[in-house]
């Protein structure tokens, strides 16, 4: 079964730093992968994706994540924050089964 | 503009009350889905709909009930069995996944969310 494990549950990082949030995911079949952010009281928005192709994926707002097949990771980074990425990231994988399984999120907070 | 409406934005509940959340979207979307958000919890799959008049348990069906009787509706309904029900209610939805578009159509649209509190 497909699963995905976000290691960092709250990421504190001065603003203008660069920023990693690890998501490590298990799965037996052919992977597709996600980040999703949600600012506060809002749904999901899709950051990127990955379906096949180039391991480095890059979305909107500046993120890009790297696919890591041999350590089975989905890392997403931003090479320098802004006080307005300040919200909660969850990875994503899809699983055989029609569904979307969400990792349970890190909360990223930006110090000024 | 097409999107997912979720209504309404704020419900409050009392004990042993059913109540009933609204998801509606125009993007012609074939596949919708409802998440139940709690802190430090991520997001667990309540029920999931994948054409009209069909439809799936998730994870943690146990108190909830849906329907869809139409393409662009999939209400959720809490029942007074859900013990637990003060939480954020997320709908979302994708389009049909099927020939050269369906790696595309893998990602989720989500609507802007229901917190339901009881009182």
């Amino acid at each position: 079964a497909q699963s995905v494990t976000q290691l960092d549950s709250q990421v504190p990082v001065f603003e203008e730093a660069p920023v990693e949030l690890r998501c490590n995911y298990s799965s037996s079949v052919s992977v597709y992968l996600f980040w999703y952010v949600q600012y506060p009281n809002q749904g999901l928005q899709l950051l990127l994706k990955y379906l096949s192709g180039s391991t480095l994926v890059k979305g909107i707002n500046g993120f890009e994540a790297e696919f890591n097949k041999s350590q089975t990771s989905f890392h997403l980074r931003k090479p320098s924050v802004h006080i307005s990425d300040t919200a909660e990231y969850f990875c994503a994988v899809y699983s055989s089964a029609s569904k979307i399984i969400f990792g349970s999120g890190t909360r990223l907070s930006i110090r000024p | 503009d097409g999107g997912i409406t979720q209504s309404p934005k704020y419900l409050f509940r009392k004990e042993g009350q059913n109540v009933t959340l609204s998801c509606e979207q125009n993007l012609n979307h074939d596949a919708m889905y409802w998440y139940r958000q709690d802190p430090g919890q991520g997001l667990r799959l309540i029920y999931y709909s994948q054409i009209v008049n069909d439809f799936q348990k998730g994870d943690i069906a146990e108190g909830y009930s849906v329907s869809r009787e139409k393409k662009e509706s999939f209400p959720l309904t809490v029942t007074s069995a859900q013990k637990n029900p003060t939480a954020f209610y997320l709908c979302a939805s994708r389009p049909r996944l099927w020939g050269l578009q369906q790696k595309k159509n893998y990602g989720y649209t989500f609507g802007s969310g229901t917190r339901l509190t009881v009182v």
